[in-house]
């Protein structure tokens, strides 16, 4: 157990929707990260948050937003889903603000768009 | 932008073979290449990293070199056992460049007993 708590862990919507994945990070973590994981695209950065404030883009694309609220939890919003949006969504988490050290991940949120 | 290459994409070893993974990056100001291992359905894990100043690492059967010439760096695993089989990504990134950790494309590794 890395400490790092993601829901839901299956969500299957349709296209055309918007979900909402929620993590926490471990305890006394202040960054958490974003990444998307897809069977042809390995992991993707997609975003980080530091202390609630956005610390560092990757390749999110403008139909996805996130926010880090003062109890440091964060939120992946994603809308107007489409089919290629199904992945493996997981957070991470780390003490420091970059990643120049061991990211702990969670158990990731497996999104299906039908 | 920042690339990392990583090969080969799929390697199958026989139990007690060792195992090499290798990995390019294409930003020269990165400093740190950590290795993640994902098993089936799980998350990825930190199993070792390296850092620029740092040529070889070693944690008991697992080591990692750095060529910063080259750009190069790899993952050798020694006496290779079936729990070993999982799929191994290699990133790198670089300080004060937030989470921009980028990996490579995995590598799965299989350890036939």
């Amino acid at each position: 157990d890395s400490g790092v708590t993601q829901t839901p862990k299956h969500l299957i919507t349709a296209t055309g929707q918007r979900v909402t994945l929620r993590c926490s990070p471990r305890s006394g973590d202040l960054s958490v990260y974003w990444y998307q994981q897809s069977l042809d695209q390995g992991l993707q950065f997609l975003i980080q948050y530091y202390n609630g404030e956005e610390r560092a883009k990757g390749n999110i694309l403008e139909r996805f937003s996130a926010q880090q609220f003062p109890d440091l939890h964060s939120e992946l919003n994603l809308s107007s889903l489409e089919l290629g949006d199904s992945a493996l969504y997981f957070c991470a988490s780390s003490v420091i603000g970059d990643t120049t050290g061991e990211l702990f991940f969670g158990e990731g949120s497996r999104l299906t768009v039908l | 932008g920042e690339n990392v290459e990583q090969h080969p994409s799929t390697l199958s070893v026989q139990e007690g073979d060792s195992a090499v993974i290798k990995c390019t990056y294409s930003d020269s100001a990165s400093n740190y290449f950590p290795w993640y291992k994902q098993e089936l359905g799980k998350r990825p894990q930190l199993i070792i990293d390296i850092r620029s100043n740092v040529g070889e690492k070693k944690d008991q059967r697992i080591a990692v070199t750095l060529n910063k010439t080259a750009k190069h760096f790899s993952l050798h695993i020694t006496e290779t056992q079936p729990e070993d089989s999982a799929v191994y990504f290699c990133a790198a990134s670089r300080h004060n460049q937030g989470g921009k950790l980028i990996f490579g494309q995995g590598t799965e590794l299989s350890v036939k007993p």
